[in-house]
Protein backbone atom coordinates (compact mmCIF):
# COMPACT_ATOMS: atom_id res chain seq x y z
CA UNK A 1 0.00 0.00 0.00
CA UNK A 2 1.38 3.36 -0.68
CA UNK A 3 1.41 5.49 1.94
CA UNK A 4 1.84 8.82 0.29
CA UNK A 5 0.14 9.10 -3.07
CA UNK A 6 -0.03 11.65 -5.60
CA UNK A 7 -1.23 12.53 -9.12
CA UNK A 8 -0.77 13.31 -11.57
CA UNK A 9 3.01 12.00 -11.47
CA UNK A 10 3.81 14.43 -14.96
CA UNK A 11 1.92 17.27 -15.70
CA UNK A 12 2.68 19.32 -18.96
CA UNK A 13 0.99 22.16 -19.41
CA UNK A 14 0.54 25.60 -21.00
CA UNK A 15 1.22 28.91 -19.33
CA UNK A 16 -1.68 30.97 -18.01
CA UNK A 17 -3.19 27.58 -17.45
CA UNK A 18 -5.12 26.49 -14.13
CA UNK A 19 -3.84 23.36 -12.93
CA UNK A 20 -4.13 20.96 -9.52
CA UNK A 21 -2.28 17.94 -7.44
CA UNK A 22 -3.70 16.17 -5.74
CA UNK A 23 -2.33 14.10 -2.31
CA UNK A 24 -3.49 11.71 -0.73
CA UNK A 25 -1.89 10.01 2.50
CA UNK A 26 -3.24 6.78 4.19
CA UNK A 27 -0.79 7.23 7.36
CA UNK A 28 -3.53 8.53 9.63
CA UNK A 29 -0.97 11.65 10.11
CA UNK A 30 -2.18 14.97 11.03
CA UNK A 31 -0.04 17.17 9.37
CA UNK A 32 0.82 17.71 5.31
CA UNK A 33 3.33 19.77 3.31
CA UNK A 34 3.75 21.12 -0.49
CA UNK A 35 7.60 21.45 -0.98
CA UNK A 36 8.92 22.54 -4.28
CA UNK A 37 12.52 21.27 -5.84
CA UNK A 38 13.90 23.18 -8.50
CA UNK A 39 15.97 22.55 -11.38
CA UNK A 40 19.16 22.57 -9.25
CA UNK A 41 17.26 19.67 -6.56
CA UNK A 42 16.87 22.56 -4.11
CA UNK A 43 13.92 22.05 -1.55
CA UNK A 44 11.78 24.39 -0.33
CA UNK A 45 8.78 24.19 1.95
CA UNK A 46 5.33 26.11 0.78
CA UNK A 47 2.83 25.00 2.84
CA UNK A 48 1.86 22.98 5.58
CA UNK A 49 -1.46 21.65 7.00
CA UNK A 50 -2.42 20.60 10.22
CA UNK A 51 -5.92 19.66 11.20
CA UNK A 52 -6.98 21.06 8.06
CA UNK A 53 -5.70 24.69 9.34
CA UNK A 54 -2.84 26.08 7.33
CA UNK A 55 0.24 26.68 9.41
CA UNK A 56 3.22 27.77 7.73
CA UNK A 57 3.17 29.79 4.55
CA UNK A 58 6.06 30.70 2.70
CA UNK A 59 6.77 33.47 0.72
CA UNK A 60 5.19 31.61 -2.54
CA UNK A 61 2.96 33.41 -4.73
CA UNK A 62 -0.64 33.78 -3.94
CA UNK A 63 -1.42 31.75 -7.56
CA UNK A 64 -0.36 28.89 -5.60
CA UNK A 65 -3.27 27.61 -2.73
CA UNK A 66 -3.14 24.53 -0.86
CA UNK A 67 -6.64 22.72 0.07
CA UNK A 68 -7.12 19.94 2.18
CA UNK A 69 -11.14 18.91 2.03
CA UNK A 70 -10.03 16.53 5.26
CA UNK A 71 -6.81 15.16 7.02
CA UNK A 72 -5.64 12.37 4.69
CA UNK A 73 -5.88 15.12 1.38
CA UNK A 74 -4.02 18.53 0.48
CA UNK A 75 -4.22 19.19 -3.12
CA UNK A 76 -2.16 22.11 -5.12
CA UNK A 77 -3.96 24.66 -6.80
CA UNK A 78 -1.99 26.71 -9.57
CA UNK A 79 -3.69 29.79 -10.87
CA UNK A 80 -2.27 31.31 -14.13
CA UNK A 81 0.98 29.11 -14.52
CA UNK A 82 4.29 30.65 -15.91
CA UNK A 83 7.36 29.02 -16.83
CA UNK A 84 9.17 29.37 -13.30
CA UNK A 85 6.63 26.77 -11.85
CA UNK A 86 8.24 24.27 -13.45
CA UNK A 87 9.90 21.83 -11.04
CA UNK A 88 8.93 18.36 -9.25
CA UNK A 89 6.27 19.24 -6.53
CA UNK A 90 6.61 17.14 -3.49
CA UNK A 91 3.99 15.70 -0.85
CA UNK A 92 4.79 14.92 2.60
CA UNK A 93 2.87 13.82 5.72
CA UNK A 94 3.98 13.40 9.24
CA UNK A 95 2.05 12.82 12.96
CA UNK A 96 2.88 16.23 15.12
CA UNK A 97 5.11 15.50 17.81
CA UNK A 98 6.74 12.82 15.44
CA UNK A 99 9.02 14.68 13.20
CA UNK A 100 9.71 12.02 10.51
CA UNK A 101 7.58 13.11 6.99
CA UNK A 102 7.01 10.35 4.50
CA UNK A 103 6.94 11.97 1.16
CA UNK A 104 5.16 11.09 -2.30
CA UNK A 105 6.75 10.52 -5.33
CA UNK A 106 6.79 13.59 -6.85
CA UNK A 107 4.76 15.23 -9.76
CA UNK A 108 6.88 17.19 -12.19
CA UNK A 109 5.24 20.09 -13.55
CA UNK A 110 6.99 21.40 -17.51
CA UNK A 111 5.17 25.13 -18.11
CA UNK A 112 5.66 25.33 -21.70
CA UNK B 1 15.13 31.18 11.91
CA UNK B 2 16.33 27.40 10.85
CA UNK B 3 18.91 27.13 8.07
CA UNK B 4 20.89 24.10 6.62
CA UNK B 5 23.66 24.51 4.59
CA UNK B 6 25.43 21.48 2.69
CA UNK B 7 28.55 22.80 1.19
CA UNK B 8 29.20 20.26 -1.32
CA UNK B 9 26.80 19.72 -4.66
CA UNK B 10 28.23 17.21 -6.22
CA UNK B 11 30.50 14.53 -4.50
CA UNK B 12 32.41 11.75 -6.31
CA UNK B 13 34.28 8.70 -4.78
CA UNK B 14 35.17 5.07 -5.81
CA UNK B 15 33.80 2.22 -4.86
CA UNK B 16 35.79 1.39 -1.25
CA UNK B 17 36.50 4.37 -0.80
CA UNK B 18 35.26 6.56 3.01
CA UNK B 19 32.58 9.39 2.04
CA UNK B 20 31.23 12.12 4.24
CA UNK B 21 28.45 14.15 3.20
CA UNK B 22 28.98 17.55 4.93
CA UNK B 23 26.23 19.48 6.87
CA UNK B 24 25.95 22.47 9.07
CA UNK B 25 23.10 23.90 10.71
CA UNK B 26 21.71 27.00 12.37
CA UNK B 27 19.25 26.84 15.19
CA UNK B 28 18.75 28.68 18.31
CA UNK B 29 16.78 25.78 19.97
CA UNK B 30 17.60 21.93 20.08
CA UNK B 31 17.54 21.01 16.95
CA UNK B 32 16.46 17.36 15.63
CA UNK B 33 18.51 16.70 12.56
CA UNK B 34 18.09 14.03 9.94
CA UNK B 35 19.41 12.58 6.66
CA UNK B 36 16.94 12.33 3.93
CA UNK B 37 17.99 10.24 0.61
CA UNK B 38 16.54 10.05 -2.87
CA UNK B 39 17.59 7.24 -5.31
CA UNK B 40 17.33 8.12 -9.02
CA UNK B 41 13.52 8.72 -10.05
CA UNK B 42 12.19 7.39 -6.29
CA UNK B 43 11.00 9.35 -3.50
CA UNK B 44 12.65 10.97 -0.87
CA UNK B 45 13.23 8.40 2.26
CA UNK B 46 14.60 8.78 5.63
CA UNK B 47 17.76 7.62 6.31
CA UNK B 48 18.39 7.92 9.68
CA UNK B 49 17.94 10.51 12.32
CA UNK B 50 20.52 12.01 15.05
CA UNK B 51 18.03 11.00 18.00
CA UNK B 52 18.52 7.38 16.99
CA UNK B 53 21.97 7.00 16.89
CA UNK B 54 22.02 4.20 14.43
CA UNK B 55 23.76 3.13 11.00
CA UNK B 56 21.53 2.50 8.21
CA UNK B 57 23.11 0.67 5.19
CA UNK B 58 26.60 1.36 6.72
CA UNK B 59 25.77 5.28 6.99
CA UNK B 60 26.57 6.90 10.50
CA UNK B 61 26.23 10.53 11.51
CA UNK B 62 27.14 12.30 14.31
CA UNK B 63 25.39 15.72 16.25
CA UNK B 64 28.35 17.58 17.14
CA UNK B 65 26.32 20.71 18.83
CA UNK B 66 30.04 22.39 18.82
CA UNK B 67 30.56 22.86 15.44
CA UNK B 68 26.70 22.65 14.35
CA UNK B 69 27.29 19.73 12.40
CA UNK B 70 25.85 16.69 11.41
CA UNK B 71 28.29 14.98 8.67
CA UNK B 72 27.02 11.97 6.96
CA UNK B 73 30.43 9.30 7.19
CA UNK B 74 30.30 5.81 5.33
CA UNK B 75 33.45 3.85 5.93
CA UNK B 76 33.29 2.09 2.44
CA UNK B 77 31.04 3.32 -0.72
CA UNK B 78 29.37 1.24 -2.97
CA UNK B 79 27.81 1.96 -6.14
CA UNK B 80 24.42 1.31 -5.21
CA UNK B 81 24.73 4.18 -2.49
CA UNK B 82 25.17 6.85 -5.59
CA UNK B 83 21.76 9.38 -4.95
CA UNK B 84 20.95 12.63 -3.78
CA UNK B 85 21.45 13.24 -0.14
CA UNK B 86 19.51 15.60 1.43
CA UNK B 87 20.05 16.93 5.45
CA UNK B 88 17.38 18.07 7.43
CA UNK B 89 16.23 19.82 10.54
CA UNK B 90 13.50 20.11 12.36
CA UNK B 91 12.19 22.93 14.70
CA UNK B 92 9.67 25.16 15.91
CA UNK B 93 8.98 28.17 13.41
CA UNK B 94 6.42 29.93 15.38
CA UNK B 95 3.96 27.43 17.06
CA UNK B 96 4.34 25.07 14.35
CA UNK B 97 7.14 22.46 14.11
CA UNK B 98 9.09 22.63 10.48
CA UNK B 99 11.13 20.23 8.65
CA UNK B 100 13.99 21.94 6.53
CA UNK B 101 15.95 20.76 4.35
CA UNK B 102 19.43 21.77 2.29
CA UNK B 103 20.08 21.94 -0.47
CA UNK B 104 21.13 18.68 -1.57
CA UNK B 105 24.60 17.06 -2.25
CA UNK B 106 24.81 14.63 -5.17
CA UNK B 107 26.69 11.35 -4.26
CA UNK B 108 28.20 9.62 -7.37
CA UNK B 109 30.03 6.10 -6.24
CA UNK B 110 32.40 5.23 -9.18
CA UNK B 111 33.09 1.58 -9.89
Amino acid sequence: DTAVSQTPKYLVTQMGNDKSIKCEQNLGHDTMYWYKQDSKKFLKIMFSYNNKELIINETVPNRFSPKSPDKAHLNLHINSLELGDSAVYFCASSQSGVTEAFFGQGTRLTVV
Amino acid sequence: AQRVTQPEKLLSVFKGAPVELKCNYSYSGSPELFWYVQYSRQRLQLLLRHISRESIKGFTADLNKGETSFHLKKPFAQEEDSAMYYCALSGTSGSARQLTFGSGTQLTVLP
